[in-house]
């Protein structure tokens, strides 16, 4: 089993639209989690942390559970500049820290 | 504003010639990665850095060494370049249980 597991997509959605994306991870111990956005040939770049009370930032809004060990991503009101691959990043636990990237899920939001 | 650079941004080896990655952070960040990246695959971590002087071993390793003489730098070596090491190179920096910050890639092709 992966460490990180995420659907691949493609995700084809109309502007406007709510799309939701989930992320499992192997390891109960991790620790911190976050999504990256990365845009086609550039550098993953950090979208957002996600605490364990959820938190939101204007229309992304991310949310942890430990008990099924995923993590879930909810873009609502999407732009045409949403469009890009979203990853999902879950750090290693003390003494073993790394960082451990899924595969990425790819979202085109169409006109 | 440098944060995170990668030296060179695009090389294309021979098979069985040698080279070297550089990586430098400004960040005075502890912990150092290097990741390929492939088609379908993710980010895939080829070796880490907890410190200076330090160095381990990721999920993909094998044909690859490193070494973090100094904080600011993590070097990444490939000694016989084999054409399944054609990919991008990305590295990244940061402090425990925090997001890391990435170099804007690294462009590899062995012919």
């Amino acid at each position: 089993r992966k460490e990180v597991e995420q659907d691949p997509g493609p995700f084809n959605v109309p502007e406007g639209a709510t799309v939701a994306f989930n992320c499992t991870y192997s390891n109960s111990a991790s620790q911190s989690f976050f999504w990256y956005r990365q845009d086609c040939r550039k550098e993953p770049k950090l979208l957002m942390s996600v605490y364990s009370s959820g938190n939101e930032d204007g229309r992304f809004t991310a949310q942890l559970n430990r008990a099924s060990q995923y993590i879930s991503l909810l873009i609502r009101d999407s732009k045409l500049s949403d469009s890009a691959t979203y990853l999902c990043v879950v750090n290693g636990v003390w003494g073993a820290q790394k960082l451990v990237f899924g595969q990425g899920t790819r979202l085109t939001i169409n006109p | 504003n440098a944060g995170v650079t990668q030296t060179p941004k695009f090389r294309v080896l021979k098979t069985g010639q040698s080279m070297t990655l550089l990586c430098a952070q400004d960040m005075n960040h502890e912990y150092m990665y290097w990741y390929r990246q492939d088609p379908g695959m993710g980010l895939r971590l080829i070796h880490y850095s907890v410190g200076e002087g330090t160095t381990a071993k990721g999920e993909v390793p094998d044909g690859y060494n490193v070494s973090r003489l100094k904080k600011q730098n993590f070097l990444l070596g490939l000694e016989s370049a084999a054409p399944s090491q054609t990919s991008v190179y990305f590295c990244a920096s940061g402090e425990p249980n925090t997001e890391a910050f990435f170099g804007q890639g690294t462009r590899l092709t062995v012919v």
